[in-house]
């Protein structure tokens, strides 16, 4: 079975800092990878997604996300914060596909002026 | 592309009376469409996965008599809770996803329905 824990349930940074949301991931097989962000009130929005080739993944909004495999982690990482980035943000494992997609726990990024 | 809607995002109900919430994918036609439910300040946990033509597979725990789903189309599945009481109240989203290749790669999100059961 397929398992996905995100460290660290509430994130602070500074407007302008350096964002990074960490997940890990446990799978037998390879897994694909997911990050969402959720704003309050609406549905789950795609950030990015690893299924096979690159591991550095290039999402939307200034997001990107490295998938190690020896380290079975796909942290998701921005350069610089907006204040519009502050949302809670899902990590997400499947294999075979979307088929079922397994959710961590979310981490409520909160951003400083 | 790949926009998914549902319908009603808001909807108010009286205890025991059933509620129904459709799942629409806008500009793909999905061969999977999933129903998640969400309480506050948690993870989406998933209810129920349906194929379009199919009966529903339902996660454990989920109950298949209260949770009433139908894929009737491939750009339409819909999720009725009858007889809703109080505990019923929740965010409901549904999800959709699009065979690419042969493989079903992404889930694209609907943007949620909160149920109130008074």
């Amino acid at each position: 079975a397929q398992s996905v824990t995100q460290l660290g349930s509430h994130v602070s940074v500074s407007e302008g800092a350096l964002v990074l949301l960490r997940c890990n991931y446990s799978s037998s097989v390879p897994p694909y990878l997911f990050w969402y962000v959720q704003y309050p009130n609406q549905g789950l929005q795609l950030l990015l997604k690893y299924t096979t080739g690159a591991t550095l993944v290039k999402g939307i909004n200034g997001f990107e996300a490295e998938f190690k495999k020896s380290e079975t982690s796909f942290h998701l990482t921005k350069p610089s914060a907006h204040m519009s980035d502050a949302a809670e943000y899902f990590c997400a494992v499947s294999v075979w596909g979307a088929q079922k997609l397994v959710f961590g726990q979310g981490t409520r990024l909160t951003i400083n002026p | 592309g790949a926009v998914v809607s549902q319908h009603p995002s808001w909807v108010i109900c009286k205890s025991g009376t059933s509620v129904k919430i459709e799942c629409r994918s806008l500009d793909f036609q999905a061969t999977t469409m999933f129903w998640y439910r969400q309480f506050p300040k948690q993870s989406l946990m998933l209810m129920a996965t349906s194929n379009e033509g199919s009966k529903a597979t339902y996660e454990q725990g989920v109950e298949k008599d209260k949770f009433l789903i139908n894929h009737a189309s491939l750009t339409l599945s819909t999720l009725t809770v009858t007889s809703a009481h109080p505990e019923d109240s929740s965010f409901y989203i549904c999800s959709a996803s699009a065979l690419t290749g042969g493989v079903q790669e992404t889930q694209y999100f609907g943007p949620g329905t909160r149920l109130l059961v008074l």
